[in-house]
């Protein structure tokens, strides 16, 4: 039982080059959600999914696109990156019921 | 609007000491408040969570929580520390009454175990 899968781990950019970041969870959940964590900040929600075919911003959206290709599968796009968007990625998927969210190992990404 | 404050950005207990980690919160609404811990280059892990009842949450590991409404508290707690517990935590409470589930962190308290 995998959980939340998240690809690559890794991956540097330059300035301007675009990339999609993967995520897939295997436990049948309704919600997926997409965080970026940068220190001292904690985690900040960058867009969800309550439901297969629904999307929504989170609290920094800005620079980011999101496709929820499937009920498992939520997929996160830098569509032209920038230094600021240097972070550590991380998704999460959550059944209803005020159960807690499930989160990937995350991808690290770096923007030069 | 919801928010979550960890007023340490670091503890240090020597090991077998009891630890408290520190977590206040401000919600409209009941609070639902979890605790996760993260280990380095590691996704966030569920340690436990208050929806209702007892005040007092045990969850994994032999953490404790303990929710005091009157003091919009939700501390973290063992009774006694492990080297292998140094990590970095993070207390969350969920956003609105919706059933979203979205998650607003505090930003998070490293704990350190020092044998």
């Amino acid at each position: 039982n995998a959980g939340v899968t998240q690809t690559p781990k890794f991956q540097v950019l330059k300035t301007g080059q675009s990339m999609t970041l993967q995520c897939a969870q295997d436990m049948n959940h309704n919600s997926m959600y997409w965080y970026r964590q940068d220190p001292g900040m904690g985690l900040r929600l960058i867009y969800y999914s309550a439901s297969e075919g629904t999307t929504d911003k989170g609290e920094v959206p800005n620079g980011y696109n999101v496709s929820r290709l499937n009920k498992r599968e939520f997929s996160l796009r830098l569509e032209s990156a920038a230094p600021s968007q240097t972070s550590v990625y991380f998704c999460a998927s959550r059944d209803p019921q005020g159960q807690p969210q499930h989160f990937g190992d995350g991808t690290r990404l770096s923007i030069l | 609007a919801q928010s979550v404050a960890q007023p340490e950005d670091q503890v240090n207990v020597a090991e077998g000491n009891p630890l408290t980690v520190k977590c206040t919160y401000s919600v409209s609404g009941n609070p639902y408040l979890f605790w996760y811990v993260q280990y380095p280059n590691r996704g966030l892990q569920f340690l436990l969570k208050y929806i209702t009842g007892d005040n007092l949450v045990k969850g994994s590991y032999g953490f404790e929580a303990e929710f005091n409404k009157s003091q919009t508290s939700f501390h973290l707690k063992k009774p006694s520390a492990l080297v292998s517990d140094s990590a970095l935590y993070f207390c969350a409470v969920r956003d609105s009454p919706s059933n979203t589930g979205k998650l607003i962190f505090g930003q998070g308290t490293t704990l350190q175990v020092k044998p």
